[in-house]
């Protein structure tokens, strides 16, 4: 069935430091949509993209979907002890737009 | 509301009895998603609701759970006969439609013993 992987699994940075999560889907994708969900929270959603070579910008963060729409990442730049949590993408499952397959996610840990 | 709201926050139940949770969600989201969530990992996948019907129920494990939204607004997840396999958080969401960020609820941390 449909993948969606995560690199890194985890990652601990210094504030100040830059970050990048990527994600990786077995199949193409229609769109792609990040969350972010802090230790002991839930999900909230950050951004949908749509577009092959899509780059939209919040602030600090910056998220890209690739060429052949089965890739993305997010780049956090300086990141904020207020940037913890762990970072998913998510795709519509292969075959049907009705539901989300959801990527392994990135835990990142910001330390002063 | 102003979110997705859910109850109980917390249930401890014995392994075999029967549990409901309930989602009520943004007023005026016709879409409405179940998921369940283990510890360190990402949400999986249970049913979704457009409207008053149950659109995809194919992520539901086994006949031991069901769902209803009988008026298109609340949702409620009935488990039947509970396992300590079903212990989990439970996640619902609603959107105005599939091709929507979803906004999820707090969560219902459901732990059998």
């Amino acid at each position: 069935g449909q993948q969606v992987m995560q690199i890194p699994q985890y990652q601990h940075v210094q504030e100040g430091e830059d970050f990048t999560t990527y994600c990786n889907s077995s199949t193409t994708l229609s769109n792609i949509q990040w969350y972010k969900q802090r230790p002991g929270g839930h999900p909230v959603f950050l951004i949908q993209l749509v577009k092959s070579g899509e780059v939209k910008k919040q602030k600090r963060l910056t998220f890209q979907f690739g060429e052949a729409k089965k890739n993305s990442s997010l780049h956090i730049t300086a990141t904020q002890t207020t940037d913890v949590g762990t970072y998913f993408c998510a795709g519509p499952t292969t075959g049907t737009a009705s539901k989300l397959t959801f990527g392994t996610g990135t835990r990142l840990q910001v330390t002063l | 509301g102003a979110g997705v709201s859910q109850t109980p926050s917390n249930k401890v139940t014995e392994k075999g009895k029967y549990v409901e949770l309930r989602c009520d969600p943004i007023s005026g989201h016709t879409a409405l998603y179940w998921y369940r969530q283990s510890l360190g990992q990402g949400p999986e996948f249970l049913i979704y609701f457009q409207g008053t019907g149950a659109a995809d129920d194919s992520g539901l494990p086994n006949d031991r759970f069901f769902a209803v939204r009988p008026e298109g607004s609340v949702s409620t997840l009935k488990i039947q006969r509970t396992e300590r396999g079903d212990s989990a958080v439970y996640l619902c969401a609603s959107s105005f439609g599939q091709y929507y960020g979803y906004t999820f609820g707090s969560g219902t941390r459901l732990t059998v013993v």
